[in-house]
């Protein structure tokens, strides 16, 4: 059972606009919520995280936004650069949990 | 520093073998998670080692195993290799136990399983 989904497997960008990534989950006992980035042939790479007692986290062009009655975060990147281009994957985990679960990721691709 | 190194990169086993995989974590890193990824199913967890005790497993039958060393190092173990393990098989190392502590994986060990 898919705990954290993310249920667009892709979405193209132009460069320079918004891109606007989601992700849902079921599990109201998660607190701390994660992006990780993956190129290929390489491991994700820790993007930018929020905590359940926030709504929005913002790192450079990054920003995070949680909103816990409807069990859903996104993640906006502001402006896109073809750079971006990645797999992006959400992930979850309940407080003082060991072990993340991860959505299916979103392939993000910006267009020059 | 180094980052998180997994070998082999690649490997090509046989139905029924069995396989081991190696992780060496960030130096100073004590905790070490490894995932499974496949397509459609994301990363999904296998289990996570602290200071030589496996402190968490994830949803995995008894052939996939690990085990951790005094230096942090770890190792896991695939018996009876089926080709529904073909995976990329990603290692991750922090500081302390604990997901919100960050991890930083490595690039993984592509297992295919013919």
């Amino acid at each position: 059972d898919q705990q954290v989904k993310q249920n667009s497997p892709s979405l193209s960008v132009q460069e320079g606009r918004i891109s606007i990534l989601n992700c849902d989950y079921t599990n109201s006992m998660f607190d701390y919520f994660l992006w990780y980035k993956k190129y290929p042939a390489e491991g994700p790479t820790f993007l930018i995280s929020i905590s359940s007692i926030k709504d929005k986290n913002e790192d450079g062009r990054f920003t995070v936004f949680l909103n816990k009655s409807a069990k859903h975060l996104s993640l906006h990147i502001v402006p896109s650069q073809p750079g971006d281009s990645a797999v992006y994957f959400c992930a979850a985990s309940e407080a003082g949990a060991n072990n993340l679960f991860f959505g299916t990721g979103t392939r993000l691709t910006v267009i020059p | 520093k180094a980052g998180v190194t997994q070998t082999p990169r690649y490997l090509i086993k046989t139905r029924g073998q069995q396989v081991t995989l190696s992780c060496s974590p960030i130096s100073g890193h004590r905790s070490v998670s490894w995932y499974q990824q496949t397509p459609g199913q994301g990363l999904q967890f296998l289990f996570e080692y602290f200071s030589e005790t496996q402190r968490n497993k994830g949803n995995f039958p008894g052939r996939f195993s690990g085990r951790q060393f005094s230096n942090s190092r770890s190792e896991m173990n695939v018996s009876t290799l089926e080709l529904g393990d073909s995976a990329l098989y990603l290692c991750a190392s922090s500081l302390q136990t604990g997901s919100n502590y960050g991890y930083t994986f490595g690039s993984g060990t592509r297992l295919t399983v013919v």
